[in-house]
């Protein structure tokens, strides 16, 4: 039962362009979302997150939309650029149960 | 201030041995949870410890488990190796303050032939 999942395993999007993210959730009692970023050979980096009282949160290129009704939230990357290219991993978490993590996207950006 | 750290980043171990991962959490970290990623499966949690405690446990077999010393340093340990163990290991700490922010070491490559 997998209870966040990250339906597209990969992803290409133009150099300058959007790239959007996105993940689902099953579990009403998550409350918190993370985004991670991993790159070959090293640990996933805590990217930017959000609480279930918000819908979305800023950093820099980086938003995160949250929309409970739906169980989704998304992350758009603008501008994107080549150095984004990596796996991105969507996490929930609710009190104190451990992070659950989706199995990831790739991303690929071409200059 | 240092991030986590794993030893060793690789490992190579033929069926039925048993191998010990370390991991040195963040310097005031007191929580460590230790995850395996395989091809297409994504971080799959294989347990959390918190202050020498086991807090949380995921759905692995018996053959793993783990521990917690008092200095938040931990290890984890997998007996009776099979192919199928083959993945990297990640281990991962966080801070009393925002527990739900996990900062994740490089990770152990475990090969097992």
């Amino acid at each position: 039962d997998q209870q966040v999942k990250q339906n597209s395993p990969s992803l290409s999007v133009q150099e300058g362009r959007i790239s959007i993210l996105n993940c689902d959730y099953t579990n009403s009692m998550f409350d918190y979302f993370l985004w991670y970023k991993k790159y070959p050979a090293e640990g996933p980096t805590f990217l930017i997150s959000i609480s279930s009282i918000k819908d979305k949160n800023e950093d820099g290129r980086f938003t995160v939309f949250l929309n409970k009704s739906a169980k989704h939230l998304s992350l758009h990357i603008v501008p994107s650029q080549p150095g984004d290219s990596a796996v991105y991993f969507c996490a929930a978490s609710g009190g104190n149960t451990p992070l659950v993590f989706g199995k990831g996207t790739r991303l690929s950006v071409i200059a | 201030k240092a991030g986590v750290t794993q030893t060793p980043r690789y490992l190579i171990k033929t069926r039925g041995q048993q191998v010990t991962l370390s991991c040195s959490p963040i310097s005031g970290h007191r929580s460590v949870s230790w995850y395996q990623q395989t091809p297409g499966q994504g971080l799959q949690f294989l347990f959390e410890y918190f202050s020498e405690t086991q807090r949380n446990k995921g759905n692995f077999p018996g053959r793993f488990s783990g521990r917690q010393f008092s200095n938040s340093r931990s290890e984890m340990n997998v007996s009776t190796l099979e192919l199928g163990d083959s993945a990297l290991y990640l281990c991962a700490s966080s801070s009393p303050g925002n527990p739900t922010e996990a900062f994740f070491g490089q990770g152990t490559r475990l090969t097992v032939v």
